[in-house]
């Protein structure tokens, strides 16, 4: 199975802040990654398909870039909303498996 | 709209059985891989199984193979989880997912005694 690290696992940052997330593949997964974000008591939401495609509605300060094995969720300026935890996901080969998650707090 | 909505959770035994249903709306059905996505309670989410747009291939995690089955009605729009052999390790949200992009708001499976 693939392996995919997720760091760190939480963090706190402010609005405005300009926040990283970095997923790590156990062996390439080619582009084929995808980030999710999810609130306290709700489904998941997908943000961003092949490493760096944007889910349609999703705000442009979502991006992702990456291939291979290192990947990144990168939020230009974080907004009140966007406190959630996201995961990472690989669909390149089964199972399908997710990063443990990071949890983005208000500082 | 895009709609999935998860029917079927609820406590049952060890041992025990239950069959999970999701209704899709809104998008062509038919067109999409279908995936069940768990998460136990307070932890992450676990991937668990899918099938493809005619029904005709399906894959699982090891933890559910042979107890699990995935399958689905294109003419009803409706995805099915049948749990057997159920566990209190598969005490978990069960979401549907359409594609890994598309998802539904869930439905708790309790195994307990």
């Amino acid at each position: 199975d693939i392996q995919m690290t997720q760091s760190p696992s939480s963090l706190s940052a402010s609005v405005g802040d300009r926040v990283t997330i970095t997923c790590r593949a156990s062996q390439g997964i080619r582009n084929d990654l995808s980030w999710l974000q999810q609130t306290p008591g709700k489904a998941p939401k997908g943000l961003i398909y092949g490493t760096s495609n944007l889910q349609s509605g999703v705000p442009s300060r979502f991006s992702g870039s990456g291939s291979g094995t290192e990947f990144t969720l990168t939020i230009s300026s974080l907004q009140p909303e966007d406190f959630a935890t996201y995961y990472c996901l690989q669909y390149n080969s089964y199972p399908r498996t997710f990063g443990q998650g990071t949890k983005v707090e208000i500082k | 709209e895009v709609q999935l909505v998860e029917s079927g959770g609820g406590l049952v035994q060890p041992g025990g059985s239950l069959r999970l249903s999701c209704a899709a709306s809104g998008f062509t059905f038919r067109n999409y891989w279908m995936d069940w996505v768990r998460q136990a309670p307070g932890k992450g989410l676990e991937w668990v199984t899918n099938i493809n747009q005619d029904g005709s291939e399906t894959y699982h995690v090891d933890s559910v193979k042979g107890r699990f089955t995935i399958f689905r009605d294109n003419a009803e729009n409706l995805l099915y989880l049948q749990m057997n052999s159920l566990r209190a390790e598969d005490t978990a949200v069960y979401y549907c997912s359409g594609s890994l992009d598309l998802w539904g708001r869930g439905t708790l499976v309790t195994v307990s005694s």
